[in-house]
Protein backbone atom coordinates (compact mmCIF):
# COMPACT_ATOMS: atom_id res chain seq x y z
CA UNK A 1 0.00 0.00 0.00
CA UNK A 2 1.07 3.45 -0.70
CA UNK A 3 -0.54 6.66 0.49
CA UNK A 4 -4.82 5.98 0.66
CA UNK A 5 -6.50 3.27 -0.35
CA UNK A 6 -10.21 3.24 -0.62
CA UNK A 7 -13.12 0.18 -1.37
CA UNK A 8 -15.34 -0.43 -3.03
CA UNK A 9 -13.89 1.54 -5.98
CA UNK A 10 -17.42 1.87 -6.96
CA UNK A 11 -21.12 0.02 -5.97
CA UNK A 12 -25.05 0.31 -6.64
CA UNK A 13 -26.66 0.35 -3.96
CA UNK A 14 -30.49 -0.69 -2.73
CA UNK A 15 -32.28 2.14 -1.10
CA UNK A 16 -33.00 1.27 2.34
CA UNK A 17 -29.46 -0.89 2.83
CA UNK A 18 -26.18 -0.47 5.11
CA UNK A 19 -23.38 0.42 3.79
CA UNK A 20 -19.92 0.99 4.65
CA UNK A 21 -17.07 3.01 2.38
CA UNK A 22 -13.32 1.38 3.34
CA UNK A 23 -10.61 3.99 3.71
CA UNK A 24 -6.62 2.96 4.63
CA UNK A 25 -3.65 4.66 4.54
CA UNK A 26 0.01 3.64 5.56
CA UNK A 27 1.38 7.37 5.85
CA UNK A 28 0.83 7.64 9.82
CA UNK A 29 -1.36 10.92 8.81
CA UNK A 30 -2.97 11.51 12.78
CA UNK A 31 -5.62 13.44 10.73
CA UNK A 32 -7.94 11.90 8.49
CA UNK A 33 -11.30 13.53 6.81
CA UNK A 34 -14.44 11.87 4.49
CA UNK A 35 -15.57 14.15 1.70
CA UNK A 36 -18.48 13.79 -0.96
CA UNK A 37 -17.99 15.58 -4.29
CA UNK A 38 -21.34 16.39 -6.52
CA UNK A 39 -21.62 17.90 -9.52
CA UNK A 40 -21.98 21.55 -9.02
CA UNK A 41 -21.52 21.47 -5.49
CA UNK A 42 -17.39 20.75 -5.10
CA UNK A 43 -16.25 19.26 -2.20
CA UNK A 44 -18.06 19.02 1.09
CA UNK A 45 -16.47 17.87 4.21
CA UNK A 46 -18.70 14.66 6.29
CA UNK A 47 -16.93 13.67 8.99
CA UNK A 48 -13.17 14.07 10.05
CA UNK A 49 -11.13 12.45 12.97
CA UNK A 50 -8.02 14.44 14.33
CA UNK A 51 -6.41 11.10 15.56
CA UNK A 52 -7.30 8.04 16.66
CA UNK A 53 -10.10 7.65 19.40
CA UNK A 54 -11.47 11.28 17.82
CA UNK A 55 -14.38 12.24 15.62
CA UNK A 56 -16.16 15.33 14.65
CA UNK A 57 -18.59 16.44 12.33
CA UNK A 58 -18.17 18.60 9.27
CA UNK A 59 -20.46 20.43 6.45
CA UNK A 60 -22.86 17.28 5.71
CA UNK A 61 -22.69 14.23 8.28
CA UNK A 62 -26.60 13.45 8.49
CA UNK A 63 -27.05 10.17 7.37
CA UNK A 64 -23.12 9.08 7.66
CA UNK A 65 -21.28 7.70 10.74
CA UNK A 66 -17.56 6.85 10.99
CA UNK A 67 -15.03 5.70 13.46
CA UNK A 68 -11.43 5.79 13.75
CA UNK A 69 -10.32 2.41 15.68
CA UNK A 70 -6.53 2.98 15.16
CA UNK A 71 -4.17 5.68 12.74
CA UNK A 72 -4.75 4.06 9.50
CA UNK A 73 -8.21 3.27 9.38
CA UNK A 74 -11.43 5.88 8.87
CA UNK A 75 -14.70 3.83 7.81
CA UNK A 76 -17.65 6.12 6.89
CA UNK A 77 -21.12 4.76 6.99
CA UNK A 78 -24.32 5.01 5.64
CA UNK A 79 -26.51 3.07 7.92
CA UNK A 80 -29.70 2.82 6.00
CA UNK A 81 -28.58 4.87 2.50
CA UNK A 82 -31.09 6.92 0.43
CA UNK A 83 -30.79 8.03 -3.24
CA UNK A 84 -29.02 11.57 -2.05
CA UNK A 85 -25.86 10.02 -1.01
CA UNK A 86 -25.47 9.36 -4.90
CA UNK A 87 -22.28 10.65 -4.84
CA UNK A 88 -18.29 10.21 -5.31
CA UNK A 89 -16.73 9.68 -1.77
CA UNK A 90 -12.94 10.82 -1.18
CA UNK A 91 -11.40 10.10 1.88
CA UNK A 92 -8.05 12.05 2.95
CA UNK A 93 -5.35 12.55 5.18
CA UNK A 94 -2.66 15.14 6.26
CA UNK A 95 0.50 15.60 7.55
CA UNK A 96 1.36 16.63 11.64
CA UNK A 97 3.30 19.63 12.03
CA UNK A 98 4.02 20.60 8.72
CA UNK A 99 4.35 24.34 7.11
CA UNK A 100 2.59 23.08 4.41
CA UNK A 101 0.06 20.73 5.36
CA UNK A 102 -2.07 19.78 1.83
CA UNK A 103 -4.52 17.11 2.04
CA UNK A 104 -3.89 13.60 0.69
CA UNK A 105 -6.40 12.79 -1.01
CA UNK A 106 -7.80 8.63 -1.55
CA UNK A 107 -9.04 7.45 -5.16
CA UNK A 108 -12.77 7.83 -4.66
CA UNK A 109 -15.62 5.78 -4.22
CA UNK A 110 -18.22 5.72 -6.79
CA UNK A 111 -21.64 5.16 -5.23
CA UNK A 112 -24.98 4.94 -6.72
CA UNK A 113 -28.34 4.59 -4.34
CA UNK A 114 -31.04 3.50 -6.29
CA UNK B 1 -22.82 33.40 2.36
CA UNK B 2 -20.26 31.34 0.24
CA UNK B 3 -16.70 30.83 2.08
CA UNK B 4 -15.11 30.24 -1.44
CA UNK B 5 -16.65 31.52 -4.61
CA UNK B 6 -15.17 30.22 -8.45
CA UNK B 7 -17.26 32.40 -11.18
CA UNK B 8 -15.98 30.77 -14.11
CA UNK B 9 -17.67 26.82 -14.65
CA UNK B 10 -16.18 26.19 -17.47
CA UNK B 11 -12.77 27.67 -19.50
CA UNK B 12 -11.75 27.15 -23.17
CA UNK B 13 -7.95 27.98 -23.51
CA UNK B 14 -5.56 27.80 -26.25
CA UNK B 15 -2.36 25.59 -25.93
CA UNK B 16 0.74 27.78 -24.74
CA UNK B 17 -1.31 30.87 -23.74
CA UNK B 18 -1.39 31.62 -19.91
CA UNK B 19 -4.65 31.20 -17.87
CA UNK B 20 -6.06 32.83 -14.73
CA UNK B 21 -8.54 31.13 -12.47
CA UNK B 22 -10.23 33.32 -10.51
CA UNK B 23 -11.02 32.41 -6.53
CA UNK B 24 -12.34 34.66 -4.01
CA UNK B 25 -12.93 34.02 -0.24
CA UNK B 26 -14.88 34.96 2.63
CA UNK B 27 -13.07 34.89 6.73
CA UNK B 28 -13.05 36.56 9.25
CA UNK B 29 -9.98 34.50 10.70
CA UNK B 30 -7.03 36.56 10.33
CA UNK B 31 -5.11 33.22 9.99
CA UNK B 32 -6.25 30.88 7.31
CA UNK B 33 -4.50 29.02 3.70
CA UNK B 34 -5.71 28.61 0.13
CA UNK B 35 -5.18 25.65 -1.31
CA UNK B 36 -5.59 24.58 -5.22
CA UNK B 37 -6.49 21.58 -6.62
CA UNK B 38 -6.24 19.94 -10.14
CA UNK B 39 -8.85 16.90 -10.80
CA UNK B 40 -8.35 15.72 -14.66
CA UNK B 41 -11.10 13.24 -15.82
CA UNK B 42 -8.99 10.51 -14.08
CA UNK B 43 -10.52 11.62 -10.78
CA UNK B 44 -7.98 11.57 -8.61
CA UNK B 45 -7.20 15.49 -6.40
CA UNK B 46 -3.92 16.75 -7.08
CA UNK B 47 -2.70 19.34 -4.71
CA UNK B 48 -1.12 22.26 -6.76
CA UNK B 49 -0.37 25.32 -4.67
CA UNK B 50 -0.66 26.75 -1.24
CA UNK B 51 -0.75 30.40 -0.28
CA UNK B 52 -0.76 31.04 3.60
CA UNK B 53 -2.61 34.30 4.93
CA UNK B 54 0.76 35.68 6.44
CA UNK B 55 3.09 34.66 3.30
CA UNK B 56 4.58 38.39 1.90
CA UNK B 57 5.02 36.62 -1.56
CA UNK B 58 2.72 34.99 -3.83
CA UNK B 59 2.94 31.50 -4.56
CA UNK B 60 4.71 29.35 -6.71
CA UNK B 61 5.27 25.90 -8.54
CA UNK B 62 6.42 25.67 -11.60
CA UNK B 63 3.94 26.80 -14.14
CA UNK B 64 1.65 27.67 -11.32
CA UNK B 65 1.48 30.96 -9.49
CA UNK B 66 -1.04 32.07 -6.93
CA UNK B 67 -1.93 35.52 -7.37
CA UNK B 68 -3.15 36.31 -3.71
CA UNK B 69 -4.36 39.65 -3.27
CA UNK B 70 -5.29 40.40 0.53
CA UNK B 71 -7.45 43.07 0.88
CA UNK B 72 -9.49 42.09 -2.01
CA UNK B 73 -9.60 38.48 -0.96
CA UNK B 74 -8.66 36.88 -3.95
CA UNK B 75 -6.36 33.59 -4.89
CA UNK B 76 -6.41 33.35 -8.20
CA UNK B 77 -4.13 30.37 -10.12
CA UNK B 78 -2.06 31.38 -12.89
CA UNK B 79 -1.04 28.90 -15.31
CA UNK B 80 1.64 30.01 -17.59
CA UNK B 81 2.04 28.28 -21.06
CA UNK B 82 -0.56 25.90 -20.46
CA UNK B 83 -0.50 22.44 -21.85
CA UNK B 84 -2.88 19.89 -23.54
CA UNK B 85 -2.10 18.31 -20.22
CA UNK B 86 -3.84 21.09 -17.93
CA UNK B 87 -7.35 20.34 -19.03
CA UNK B 88 -9.09 19.21 -15.90
CA UNK B 89 -11.35 20.50 -13.08
CA UNK B 90 -9.91 22.97 -11.02
CA UNK B 91 -10.48 23.74 -7.20
CA UNK B 92 -9.84 25.95 -4.96
CA UNK B 93 -9.81 25.60 -1.03
CA UNK B 94 -9.29 27.23 2.33
CA UNK B 95 -8.66 26.22 5.52
CA UNK B 96 -9.95 28.64 8.13
CA UNK B 97 -7.71 29.20 11.55
CA UNK B 98 -3.85 28.41 11.97
CA UNK B 99 -2.45 24.47 10.83
CA UNK B 100 -1.84 22.04 13.50
CA UNK B 101 -2.61 18.86 11.80
CA UNK B 102 -6.30 19.62 11.68
CA UNK B 103 -6.87 20.78 8.39
CA UNK B 104 -10.74 20.88 7.43
CA UNK B 105 -10.94 21.81 4.01
CA UNK B 106 -14.23 24.42 2.08
CA UNK B 107 -13.80 23.81 -1.50
CA UNK B 108 -15.22 25.90 -4.22
CA UNK B 109 -17.58 24.39 -7.13
CA UNK B 110 -14.71 24.53 -9.02
CA UNK B 111 -13.56 25.26 -12.59
CA UNK B 112 -13.16 23.12 -15.75
CA UNK B 113 -10.63 24.52 -17.66
CA UNK B 114 -10.07 22.96 -21.48
CA UNK B 115 -6.99 23.39 -23.54
CA UNK B 116 -7.38 23.66 -27.09
CA UNK B 117 -4.90 22.65 -29.28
Amino acid sequence: IAGITQAPTSQILAAGRRMTLRCTQDMRHNAMYWYRQDLGLGLRLIHYSNTAGTTGKGEVPDGYSVSRANTDDFPLTLASAVPSQTSVYFCASTRDKVAVNEQFFGPGTRLTVL
Amino acid sequence: AQKITQTQPGMFVQEKEAVTLDCTYDTSDPSYGLFWYKQPSSGEMIFLIYQGSYDQQNATEGRYSLNFQKARKSANLVISASQLGDSAMYFCAMREGPSFGNEKLTFGTGTRLTIIP
